[in-house]
């Protein structure tokens, strides 16, 4: 069974720096990881989508990168911005299919102005 | 514009009134699926349908009901509602992954329930 693990739980940076997201997965057999976004209160938007061929994946301000030997992805977000306060959920598929995801809890992120 | 609708996005009932909250996508899309979530736990799977008439079970299950009868529906059913099932739902589609890992998924902005 796929699980995954977002550490640390929240965090809070002051503005412009770079922010480090971390997500493990335990089942390292999957074609993709997706990063999402979500605001209080609110849906999920899709940040960015890694495919295993692909290693990294950038938008803008944010690179994502994918080490499936280790279970391991990353979030960057560069710069950072009080609009960037959110909480960034990592998500990977499970031995059941591509399209079934399993969530971590989340990195619920504070950007000090 | 592309996108998850879901009604209502509040809702607040009592004990054992049937509900049902829909869910209706616009992208032709052939993965639909519930999730519920909720503090300290997450978001989790509650069913899933790999296309029209095809729909299966996800990680919690109990006590809720789908169909899937067009492409572009997946409404969820309560039957009984209790007060354990208050949560926020959110309903996703994506294309059906080939083995490419390129199908994003694509999330509604959610339901919250609230059962008394």
């Amino acid at each position: 069974k796929q699980e995954v693990t977002q550490i640390p739980a929240a965090l809070s940076v002051p503005e412009g720096e770079n922010l480090v997201l971390n997500c493990s997965f335990t089942d390292s057999a999957i074609y993709n990881l997706q990063w999402f976004r979500q605001d209080p209160g609110k849906g999920l938007t899709s940040l960015l989508l890694i495919q295993s061929s692909q290693r990294e994946q950038t938008s803008g301000r944010l690179n994502a990168s994918l080490d499936k030997s280790s279970g391991r992805s990353t979030l960057y977000i560069a710069a950072s911005q009080p609009g960037d306060s959110a909480t960034y959920l990592c998500a990977a598929p499970t031995a059941r299919g591509n399209n079934r995801l399993a969530f971590g809890k989340g990195n619920q992120v504070v950007v000090i102005p | 514009e592309a996108q998850v609708t879901q009604n209502p996005r509040y809702l607040i009932t009592v004990t054992g009134k049937k509900l049902t909250v829909t869910c209706s996508q616009n992208m032709n899309h052939e993965y639909m699926s519930w999730y519920r979530q909720d503090p300290g736990l997450g978001l989790r799977q509650i069913y899933y349908s790999m296309n029209v008439e095809v729909t299966d079970k996800g990680d919690v299950p109990e006590g809720y009901k789908v169909s899937r009868k067009e492409k572009r529906n997946f409404p969820l059913i309560l039957e009984s509602p209790s007060p354990n099932q208050t949560s926020l739902y959110f309903c996703a589609s994506s294309f059906r992954d080939r083995g490419q890992g390129n199908q994003p998924q694509h999330f509604g902005d959610g339901t919250r329930l609230s059962i008394l």
